[in-house]
């Protein structure tokens, strides 16, 4: 979707080092939720974040929502093989708790 | 807790027929959402259902129709298929009502049209 833009496209880095991605929308966001997929598989919620300038953490992942609430990023600290994956973020753009608009997803390789 | 669950995993069908995907949400949620995901596309928004109604849809054509049950559990119905139509499905629980916002999706299920 125009409205949702992801950067990179796919991304190869070296275990151990770090990364960003990024997600940038032309609406003001009620939500924004990141997920990662297996390719063919389900996706596999992360973090969910709402107010502007909120970050939140889980092991090595750090998402971040900017104070305008339009673009947010996940960075991966010291990145393992099972990082690899695709990043998806979706958008909350109506407050409706169901009506994400999604972004095409970050292809991320780990190199042993 | 039950995670979401979706059935059949893979489906191959013919161009004009019709397919019924069945999707049970994480338990105490009453909220689901479908979504069709093309390849090497995100995600998009076909409908949601709370209380066993449709609450808000996504540009889907009517042939794409759905039903929720009195346990939450949902079903999405496909009919006249189009080759378009392949993708993998995907189905997502929440929690209305609550103050919590946070989807869960299922593993999917991969429809193929010939």
């Amino acid at each position: 979707s125009q409205e949702l833009e992801q950067s990179p496209q796919s991304l190869i880095v070296q275990e151990g080092k770090n990364l960003t991605i990024n997600c940038t929308s032309s609406k003001t966001l009620y939500g924004l939720y990141w997920y990662k997929q297996k390719y063919g598989e389900g996706l596999i919620f992360l973090m969910m974040l709402q107010k502007g300038g909120e970050e939140k953490s889980h092991e090595k992942i750090t998402a971040k929502l900017d104070e305008k609430k339009q673009q947010s990023s996940l960075h991966i600290t010291a990145s393992q093989p099972s990082h690899a994956g695709i990043y998806l973020c979706g958008a909350d753009l109506w407050g409706s708790q169901g009506n994400l608009i999604f972004g095409k997803g970050t292809k991320l390789s780990v190199k042993p | 807790e039950t995670g979401v669950t979706q059935s059949p995993t893979h489906l191959i069908k013919t161009r004009g027929q019709q397919v019924t995907l069945r999707c049970s949400s994480q338990s105490g949620h009453n909220t689901v959402s479908w979504y069709q995901q093309a390849l090497g596309q995100g995600p998009q928004f076909i409908f949601q259902y709370y209380r066993e109604e449709e609450n808000g849809r996504g540009n889907f054509p009517p042939r794409f129709s759905g039903l929720q049950f009195p346990n939450y559990s949902s079903e999405l119905n496909v009919n006249a298929l189009e080759l378009d139509d392949s993708a993998l499905y995907l189905c997502a629980s929440s929690r209305t009502g609550t103050g919590t916002y946070e989807q869960y999706f299922g593993p999917g299920t991969r429809l193929t049209v010939t």
